[in-house]
């Protein structure tokens, strides 16, 4: 399977800054990466779909100009949160997916945002 | 939209105990199952999946899982549970390339 990789794996920010997390798949083409967030012991929230040499396709409820999405390569997404403030404080995730017909996703390690 | 729901929020058991984790989903249409685990201070990581065919799939370290179309579930198995099986237990459906919706997760707690 697909090897993801994130940077940074945790970062702390004061507020009203921006972060940047970068997602790379290492050993695949990715056409299409997700991001996920993560609150504590709940479920993963997909946040947008991010695809390559595209605008990126957000979820209902997610803030484009919040939740800046560039996927400018095939094995490079990158987002940023701008003006960050405390409820931006979260775990998010990245992912690929293989093509049709196997959705299976292979998910990066995972960025700790914590907004001070 | 697809909708996922875990029935169990939080198991306990002791070590050698059968293990059952429902999951039940809403999707009138042709499905991919999975079900991943996410043992403390790692990743996500595929434990079996569910395409076509057989439906009672077997997955890493024991693991496997049934297919009931008609009760629109995938429920999680394990006849024996290990210490190392604490973990958080997510099941997840996906109908579109890539797009998945995940359940609320089980938190597995393994009593040595």
């Amino acid at each position: 399977g697909a090897v993801v990789s994130q940077h940074p794996s945790w970062v702390i920010c004061k507020s009203g800054t921006s972060v940047k997390i970068e997602c790379r798949s290492l050993d695949f083409q990715a056409t299409t990466m997700f991001w996920y967030r993560q609150f504590p012991k709940q479920s993963l929230m997909l946040m947008a779909t991010s695809n390559e040499g595209s605008k990126a396709t957000y979820e209902q409820g997610v803030e484009k100009d919040k939740f800046l999405i560039n996927h400018a390569s095939l094995t490079l997404s990158t987002l940023t949160v701008t003006s960050a403030h405390p409820e931006d404080s979260s775990f998010y995730i990245c992912s690929v997916s293989q093509s049709e017909p196997y959705n299976e996703q292979f998910f990066g390690p995972g960025t700790r945002l914590t907004v001070l | 939209a697809q909708s996922v729901s875990q029935h169990n929020h939080h198991v306990i058991l002791s070590e050698a105990a059968s293990l059952e984790l429902g999951c039940n989903y809403s999707y009138g249409g042709t499905v991919n199952l999975f079900w991943y685990v996410q043992y403390p201070g790692q990743h996500l990581q595929l434990l079996l999946k569910y395409f076509s065919g057989d439906p009672l799939v077997k997955g890493i370290k024991g693991f496997e899982a049934e297919f009931i179309k008609s009760k629109f579930s995938f429920n999680l198995r394990k006849p024996s549970v290990q210490w190392s099986d604490t973990a958080e237990y997510f099941c997840a459906v996906n109908t579109n390339a890539g797009k998945s919706t995940f359940g609320d997760g089980t938190t597995l707690t393994v009593k040595p």
